[in-house]
């Protein structure tokens, strides 16, 4: 199986920040990865797919870039909204692993 | 609008069986792989289970294999988890999630609210 290793698995930031969550596949998965947020209590719900394309509805200030190995989400200008968990996942084969996840505080 | 509401949950002895229900609608639930993933209480997401579109193909987490069955009845637009056997650690949210395919790529979108399941004596 594939392992995804998420960095860091939390992070304190202020509104208006730019913060950079990093996510290390454990072999070669191409462009195979997506990012996923997460609010207390809820699913799930996509963000960025494809390492670099941005979910319809999802505002620009996020970004996703990597391929092979090692891959960021990028968000920019942070809002009181952006303070959740997010997830990285590789589709690249089954079964389709997750990260273990990065918790965004506010500082 | 496309929606994915999951059923079933509760609290179960270990060693007992529960089955989960997936109900889809506003898409053509016989085209699209399913899965299931859960989440443990305050820790991450965990992949569980996957169906192709036609239940040809199936395949599981090791930490499942020979407990859980994923099965769909797609006349009736559903996706099943039986769950035999279930431990203590079985104790989690599970989600249905559709898996939208480009290419050789994919990704899961929507996921289900969730249902809880809870296994203890």
């Amino acid at each position: 199986d594939i392992q995804m290793t998420q960095s860091p698995s939390s992070l304190s930031a202020s509104v208006g920040d730019r913060v950079t969550i990093t996510c290390r596949a454990s072999q070669s998965i191409s462009s195979h990865l997506n990012w996923y947020e997460q609010e207390p209590g809820k699913a799930p719900k996509l963000l960025i797919y494809v390492a670099s394309s941005l979910q319809s509805g999802v505002p620009s200030r996020f970004s996703g870039s990597g391929s092979g190995t090692d891959f960021t989400l990028t968000i920019n200008s942070l809002q009181p909204e952006d303070f959740v968990t997010y997830y990285c996942q590789q589709s690249y084969s089954t079964p389709h692993t997750f990260g273990q996840g990065t918790k965004l505080e506010i500082k | 609008q496309v929606q994915l509401v999951e059923s079933g949950g509760g609290v179960v002895q270990p060693g007992r069986s529960l089955r989960l229900s997936c109900a889809a609608s506003g898409f053509s639930f016989s085209n699209y792989v399913m899965h299931w993933v859960r989440q443990a209480p305050g820790k991450g997401l965990e992949w569980v289970a996957v169906i192709w579109h036609d239940g040809g193909n199936k395949y599981y987490a090791d930490s499942v294999k020979g407990r859980f069955t994923i099965s769909r009845d797609n006349s009736k637009n559903t996706l099943y988890l039986q769950m035999n056997s279930l431990r203590v650690e079985d104790t989690a949210v599970f989600y249905c999630a559709r898996e939208i395919p480009s290419g050789s790529f994919s990704w899961f979108d929507p996921w289900g609210q969730g249902t809880l399941v809870t296994v203890s004596s």
